[in-house]
């Protein structure tokens, strides 16, 4: 069963612009990662925040975590087009476990 | 990094036949591999869990006589789709990870087309 919920499910921005993407979940967490996924292609890990941390950035890219809430954004600064893609969010519990995926968010950052 | 490779990319098979498809952990080893299944515009579904030297884990739902896992080796899982029907047609994804300090590495995908 699907935990994680993004929102908004499609965002269409302007090249420059940021981008924010949220993901609720529901149970207990050990942590929670965002993905990037190109139509027709795998999966590319983007970031990973542990549920003791409460903010984590990598480049252009911003992460947060509230877990009183259930919740995490992704933060996109200064869009490209190239940034357009799918962008998952994902939960996982255990040292070695399965990850459950949010259904994803279509962004389209135009020229 | 980790890598993992994913082949074949795509595949086009006619009903009633069988399809392997493999994932490669190609610079670590992996005792955990992941099978997962997207279909298009929708979000990956686990269909289950690959355990090196043991069998497999499928998630509720996922007939495991269809879908047979075979993970011999620390750097090679195997998913055969068995007497594939039109229906089995989508996109199948593995991952990995070399360890907890890192993310999951998948695959770069499998596109089954059954004719």
């Amino acid at each position: 069963s699907q935990q994680g919920e993004e929102d908004p499910q499609a965002l269409s921005i302007q090249e420059g612009e940021n981008a924010t993407m949220n993901c609720s979940y529901k149970t207990s967490i050990n942590n929670l990662q965002w993905y990037r996924q190109n139509s027709g292609r795998g999966l590319v890990h983007l970031i990973l925040i542990r549920s003791n941390e409460r903010e984590k950035h990598s480049g252009r890219l911003r992460v947060t975590l509230d877990t009183s809430k259930k919740s995490s954004s992704l933060l996109i600064t200064a869009s490209r087009a190239a940034d357009t893609a799918s962008y998952f969010c994902a939960t996982g519990r255990g040292a070695n476990s399965k990850l459950t995926f949010g259904k994803g968010i279509t962004l389209s950052v135009r020229p | 990094g980790a890598v993992v490779s994913q082949h074949p990319s795509r595949v086009i098979c006619k009903s009633g036949t069988s399809v392997k498809i493999e994932c490669r952990s190609l610079d670590f080893q992996a005792t955990t591999m992941f099978w997962y299944r997207q279909f298009p515009k929708q979000s990956l579904m686990l269909m289950a869990t690959s355990n090196e030297g043991s069998k497999a884990t499928y998630e509720q739902g996922v007939e495991k006589d269809k879908f047979l896992i075979n993970h011999a080796s620390l750097t090679l899982s195997t998913l055969t789709v068995t007497s594939a029907h039109p229906e089995d047609s989508s996109f199948y994804i593995c991952s990995a990870r070399r360890d907890s300090n890192y993310g999951y590495t998948f695959g770069s995908g499998t596109r089954l087309t059954v004719v």
